[in-house]
């Protein structure tokens, strides 16, 4: 079974302009979720996709933004880059809705750099 | 403010010997999870622990959960340099998903 598929893997932007990240879940699997990760703040938690419809949001502004196709990939966009976006993204996917009891499977990550 | 928090930040050890990682969170929980995350990649599931369990065991890994003092160590016996990693507990946090603590960074030295 292929796992988690994140594309691009590095990525270098400008100040100013808008990314699209892709996640691809395992297959069977109907939630994503998105993960910011920098030295600084840690694993911070971005937003949950089940079905198509966003459950969950942490506490980042509305610059950061995804969706949820009917085939569960799911996609991050980030508009107006600032430099504190660069980080490592990372998405996981899970067959049911991501739980503490749930084990979370993690994509390899997109490495964004804001310049 | 992180649900999880691990000690020490940093590990160093030889081949050979065993590793001890803590996680404290603050707020009471359902379950929490050890994840391991070698560098710049994406993180692995290690072993979860419900709250109703003290103790879990999974090969070189042995997870402890103590509720009464809101903190959960993870062993890592006999470590190998493969080992070398990043360690985070993921906890649950008021219905909210699983929130992940800052981390522990461990070298095993050959």
């Amino acid at each position: 079974k292929a796992g988690v598929t994140q594309t691009p893997r590095y990525l270098i932007k400008t100040r100013g302009q808008q990314v699209t990240l892709s996640c691809s879940p395992i297959s069977g699997h109907r939630s994503v979720s998105w993960y910011q990760q920098t030295p600084g703040q840690g694993l911070q938690f971005l937003f949950e996709y089940f079905s198509e419809t966003q459950r969950n949001k942490g506490n980042f502004p509305g610059r950061f933004s995804g969706r949820q196709f009917s085939n569960s990939r799911s996609e991050m966009n980030v508009s107006t880059l600032e430099l504190g976006d660069s980080a490592l993204y990372l998405c996981a996917s899970s067959p049911r809705r991501l739980q503490s009891d749930t084990e979370a499977f993690f994509g390899q990550g997109t490495r964004l750099t804001v310049v | 403010s992180q649900q999880g928090e691990e000690d020490p930040q940093a590990l160093s050890i030889q081949e050979g010997e065993n590793a001890t990682m803590n996680c404290s969170y603050k707020t009471s929980i359902n379950n929490l999870q050890w994840y391991r995350q070698n560098s710049g990649r994406g993180l692995v599931h290690l072993i979860l622990i419900r709250s109703n369990e003290r103790e879990k065991h999974s090969g070189r890994l042995r997870v402890t959960l103590d509720t009464s003092k809101k903190s959960s160590s993870l062993l890592i016996t006999a470590s190998r340099a493969a080992d070398t990693a990043s360690y985070f507990c993921a906890t649950d946090a008021g219905g909210q998903n699983f929130v992940f603590g800052p981390g522990t960074r461990l070298s095993v030295l050959p």
